[in-house]
Order: structure tokens, then C-alpha cells, then sequence
């Protein structure tokens, strides 16, 4: 069936440092892949997504490339900030007829000052 | 819009009770997710709905969870008896389909932490 494998956690890093999240997929079919990210306490919300090989999904100054040949969609992030301090999900979605997320396990990111 | 409202926010129940968790989606949205946050498992898809009829629920453990939509502004979670094992945090999340499926942003309420003693 379709999953996602994310790297595992917990990462911790010091403000400023670059970040890089991997996430793998496997899929019957062609999906959309998604990050979402979850602050302590909250629900997930949708950080970047992409739709088709070769996107760049971007947002608040994280990226990730969608790479069909790797089956990748790896986050990244040049400089981090505590605030960045989060739970990170990598997901996707064949659209179609039955349409669901599906999740990995999701990245503890912790940011130190 | 005031996004996906979940209630209770946090519950504490006893092994053996009925528990009932409740969502509002956001107006306007047709499909409709419950999701189960564990420390073990991740976040696992429990069930969703399109329209207020459910499409999967092949994600819901064992015959004592339920879900219901009776409308489009609501939807239940019910466990019963509650065993110490469901303790988790329960997402429900909402979407609308605008044009590809492809392209749906999921929306999700800030959950309910369940624990069973």
C-alpha cells in the first residue's frame, strides 16, 4: 500500500543551523506530497505541498523538492528558528476517487537559542 | 471562520465507559477525517467522510469505535467500553474539494487527549 518514511527523530539544533528532514514515499500511483507541521499543543496545518515532479513547494522559508526518481520530498530549511521548534509530517495523497492523507510519523524538531 | 472545533479538548474517563468525541467542520467543507495521534503509531487515518456518508473507515481499530455525520456541521467519534489502550489524542480534520483532489488542503481542529484509567 501507499506510505511515507520520514528520518527519525528527535533532531535538535541550534538557532541558525540548516535543517534537513528526509522523507521518502511509496505509491501505487502518481501522488500529491505535503509537509505539515504541528506547535505543541495544536493541530496539524499545512506548511508547503507539491504537485508534480520537479515542484518546489515553499513557505515561511522552508522548501522541499518533489523528486520522482528518488521517490523523495525532502524538507529543508537554511536557517532555523526557535520558533521553528515543531513537529514536522511528510504526507501524500493520490487524489482520484478515494481521497485520503496519508502520514508519516512525523520529525521532532526542537531549536535551541 | 472559526476552523475545526473539536470537543472535549481533554478527557479523562475510567476502562469499561462510553466516550463520545465531537467535531464541527469548517462550513462549507465536504469531506471530513478522524484521525488517532500516538506516541507508538504516528498518526493513523481512523475515518473519513464525503458528503456525510462514510468512504474508509477500514483505519477504526475494532467494533467498539463508531463514527456518525448525521449533518454537515457535525460528527462523532464514539469508543465503547473505553479500554486504557485508546488513550491518545483524536484529530478530526476538514477539507473541500476546489477543483483536483490533488491540491486539497486538509484543516484540523487542535484535538482531544483522551486518557482511559
Amino acid at each position: 500500500g501507499d506510505s511515507v518514511t520520514q528520518m527519525e527523530g528527535p533532531v535538535t539544533l541550534s538557532e541558525e543551523a540548516f535543517l534537513t528532514i528526509n522523507c521518502t514515499y511509496t505509491a501505487t500511483g502518481y501522488p500529491s506530497l505535503f509537509w505539515y507541521v504541528q506547535y505543541p499543543g495544536e493541530g496539524l496545518q499545512l506548511l508547503l505541498k507539491a504537485t508534480k515532479a520537479d515542484d518546489k513547494g515553499s513557505n515561511k522559508g522552508f522548501e522541499a523538492t518533489y523528486r520522482k526518481e528518488t521517490t523523495s520530498f525532502h524538507l529543508e530549511k537554511g536557517s532555523v528558528q526557535v520558533s521553528d521548534s515543531a513537529v514536522y509530517f511528510c504526507a501524500l495523497t493520490l487524489g482520484g476517487s478515494n481521497y485520503k492523507l496519508t502520514f508519516g510519523k512525523g520529525t521532532l524538531l526542537t531549536v535551541n537559542p | 471562520d472559526a476552523g475545526v472545533i473539536q470537543s472535549p479538548r481533554h478527557e479523562v474517563t475510567e476502562m469499561g465507559q462510553e466516550v463520545t468525541l465531537r467535531c464541527k467542520p469548517i462550513s462549507g467543507h465536504d469531506y471530513l477525517f478522524w484521525y488517532r495521534q500516538t506516541m507508538m503509531r504516528g498518526l493513523e487515518l481512523l475515518i473519513y467522510f464525503n458528503n456525510n456518508v462514510p468512504i474508509d473507515d477500514s483505519g477504526m481499530p475494532e467494533d467498539r469505535f463508531s463514527a456518525k455525520m448525521p449533518n454537515a456541521s457535525f460528527s462523532t467519534l464514539k469508543i465503547q467500553p473505553s479500554e486504557p489502550r485508546d488513550s491518545a489524542v483524536y484529530f478530526c480534520a476538514s477539507s473541500s474539494r476546489t477543483g483536483s483532489m490533488r491540491n486539497t488542503e486538509a484543516f484540523f481542529g487542535q484535538g482531544t487527549r483522551l486518557t482511559v484509567v
